[in-house]
């Protein structure tokens, strides 16, 4: 089974700090995406990376960066945390083989900026 | 512009019956791919059924049915056979770019004994 661990569940951190979110997956996806989860807008694209050290805008990435240096790793970077980047965040990824090729999640990581 | 709009916030269902949960969906490009997920309150999100643009029949998987009606922009999920492990938000999603996923709002499901 694909496994995509995200580095913690709940993360609590103050406005101005530089946060960093870790994604793993073990299933040599090519590609990996950051969302965010928000009640009442579904999930939104933050950013996503289709290779090791390849990175595209995704529908929100105002605020974000990420980082892929490692195709197993992509990272969410929160540059400078303000309390409306408070939310659900989900990293998933897919493979780019033949047929159907659903995006696999992670548990998510509920964050908190205080 | 891409989207998917799922109009129902939150449904019941009766234990062992069946329901349907809305999807509709916009797009100009003839090739796209529907998807139904599962998130459980742990939050973790489960594939649950695809259907391709092109697909001839109606994919089933299990106790699920996507019911694709692609003159009218739909694809609704159809659960038979409710079970209380069923409560969950369903969301509908749509990738017509590349791998990238549109997702719908989502609608709260509840199982009711």
């Amino acid at each position: 089974d694909v496994k995509v661990t995200q580095s913690s569940r709940y993360l609590v951190k103050r406005t101005g700090e530089k946060v960093f979110l870790e994604c793993v997956q073990d299933m040599d996806h090519e590609n990996m995406f950051w969302y965010r989860q928000d009640p009442g807008l579904g999930l939104r694209l933050i950013y996503f990376s289709y290779d090791v050290k390849m990175k595209e805008k995704g529908d929100i990435p105002e605020g974000y960066s990420v980082s892929r240096e490692k195709k197993e790793r992509f990272s969410l970077i929160l540059e400078s945390a303000s309390t409306n980047q408070t939310s659900m965040y989900l990293c998933a990824s897919s493979s780019d083989g033949q047929g159907v090729n659903p995006q696999h999640f992670g548990d998510g990581t509920r964050l908190s900026i205080l | 512009a891409q989207k998917i709009t799922q109009t129902q916030p939150g449904m019941f269902v009766q234990e062992k019956e069946a329901v349907t949960l809305d999807c509709t969906y916009d797009t100009s490009d003839p090739s796209y791919g529907l998807f139904w997920y599962k998130q459980p309150s742990s939050g973790e999100m489960i594939f649950l059924i695809y259907q391709g643009s092109y697909d001839q029949q109606n994919a089933t998987e299990g106790r699920y049915s996507l019911n694709f009606q692609k003159a009218r922009k739909s694809a609704n999920l159809v659960i038979s056979a409710s079970q209380l492990g069923d409560s969950a938000m369903y969301f509908c999603a749509m990738d017509n770019q590349g791998g990238k996923l549109i997702f719908g709002q989502g609608t709260e499901l509840s199982v009711k004994p």
